[in-house]
């Protein structure tokens, strides 16, 4: 069964900055494109970035791009992202999710979720 | 980059069937496949369409998805509807870069 934990949500400051995690399990971890997404209260689905399944592709929204950076280890089967300067607008809950199809250079949809972790950005 | 519209709520009666489309306002609909992911409240989303018209295994054959070139919009289905449909539906696609983008979402309601 597919696994997706998320955490390192927490509050911080305007122009601080959060590193976030995903640990997966469940599957072949190195074979998946992967994907963060975010929901804002009340709000709707907003992707965040995607990274390949060996790490050396990246894409990042344009609202994002520049400070937050996508990361992963396929030794330890975790999805990171760096989450730097901040902003009030980048409060939302955090989901990590993984690509459909193995082996392909970029996730173009996500078949599995974490719980997502929630991170405030406020003074 | 391009925008995909959905109606913002959908309401129908249990048994019925329901259909919520999602737009894409430049570039062709068939250029890049659509996803639909239902999220329940307070609970991760969950896909139940991928590349148009693909159910994921362990998603009822309730549900089924369809693009239409000639309103440049994908829609998403529902038959016998029960009250665990209700919820959240979004659609999302890509563009040539591979960037994500998301519908605005629509509620559904089964009455």
């Amino acid at each position: 069964e597919v696994q997706l934990l998320e955490s390192g949500g927490d509050l911080a400051q305007p122009g601080g900055s959060l590193r976030l995690s995903c640990a997966a399990s469940g599957f072949t971890f190195s074979f998946y494109a992967m994907a963060w997404v975010r929901q804002a209260p009340g709000r709707g689905l907003s992707w965040v970035a995607t990274i390949s399944g060996a790490g050396g592709r990246t894409h990042y929204a344009d609202s994002v791009k520049g400070r937050f950076t996508v990361s992963r280890d396929n030794f330890d089967n975790t999805l990171y992202l760096q989450m730097d300067s901040l902003k009030v607008d980048d409060t939302a809950v955090y989901y990590c999710a993984k690509g459909v199809k193995p082996k392909v250079v970029t996730a173009l949809a996500a078949d599995s979720w974490g719980q997502g972790t929630l991170v405030t950005v406020s003074s | 980059n391009f925008m995909l519209t959905q109606p913002h709520s959908v309401s129908e009666s249990p048994g019925k069937t329901v259909t919520i489309s999602c737009t894409r306002n430049s570039g062709s609909i068939v250029s890049n496949y659509v996803q639909w992911y239902h999220q329940r409240p307070g609970s991760s989303p969950i896909i139940v369409i991928h590349e148009d018209n693909e159910r994921p295994s362990g998603v009822p054959d309730r549900f089924s998805g369809s693009v239409d070139s000639s309103s440049n919009s994908a829609s998403l289905s529902i038959s016998g509807l029960t009250a665990e449909d209700e919820g959240d539906y979004y659609c999302q696609s890509y563009d040539s870069d591979n960037l994500w983008v998301f519908g605005g979402g629509t509620r559904l309601t089964v009455l």
